[in-house]
């Protein structure tokens, strides 16, 4: 039930193209989802995040799309650009004890100039 | 200027010795998280402390024990190493206990067990 299950596990996109990562969950006291994006050699970085009383978020290229009825949420990168090129990893935080954030296996996404 | 450090970057030991981590934070954060990010990229928490309180132990071998000498400081030492504890560890904070706040993560330490 604390699982986070992320599609695809990789993703080639054209430059200019739209990248679209999805996300499901199934335990409904996640209340947090963010995304982070991790370049090779580095720690994961928060891109995004949202919680579950607002359907879409957007933050310049990237907008996240919440679906609390379906348990779903999904990363939307516009206009991809080859700088994005990274491993992508949805997340969903429940407080259990402390504040837990569950991870999913993540996204390779490569950027074709 | 980093905001959260480990040292080292690179562990290479052999299997059976004794090894730490280190990280620190100055972010001024409340709550710090060791993660173990496999081959694969998975990445798990294994402990969170609070305020040198530890709050979350998942279910890790005993041979890894985290110490939390303040709020500033939390380092992994691993007991009797095993060629399946090579993976990448990371160290996080964040600025509140029970709190869906950001994390912010080291650079990691690659431990590869021979």
């Amino acid at each position: 039930q604390q699982q986070v299950k992320q599609s695809p596990q990789s993703l080639i996109v054209q430059k200019g193209g739209i990248s679209i990562i999805n996300c499901a969950y199934e335990n409904t006291a996640f209340d947090y989802f963010p995304w982070y994006q991790q370049f090779p050699g580095k720690g994961p970085a928060l891109l995004i995040a949202i919680r579950p009383d607002v359907s879409e978020k957007k933050e310049g290229r990237f907008t996240i799309s919440f679906n609390k009825s379906a348990k779903q949420f999904s990363l939307h990168i516009m206009d991809s650009q080859p700088g994005d090129s990274a491993t992508y990893f949805c997340a969903a935080s429940i407080r259990d004890g402390g504040f837990k954030t569950i991870f999913g296996a993540g996204t390779r996404l490569f950027v074709k100039a | 200027d980093t905001a959260v450090s480990q040292t080292p970057k690179y562990l290479v030991t052999q299997m059976g010795n004794d090894k730490s981590i280190k990280c620190e934070q100055n972010l001024g954060h409340d709550t710090m998280y060791w993660y173990k990010q496999d081959s694969k990229k998975f990445l798990k928490i294994m402990f969170s402390y609070n305020n040198k309180e530890l709050i979350i132990n998942e279910t890790v071998p005993n041979r890894f024990s985290p110490k939390s000498p303040d709020k500033a400081h939390l380092n992994l030492h691993i007991n009797s190493l095993e060629l399946g504890d090579s993976a990448v560890y990371f160290c996080a904070s964040s600025p509140r206990r029970g709190y869906t706040d950001t994390q912010y993560f080291g650079p990691g330490t690659r431990l590869t067990v021979l």
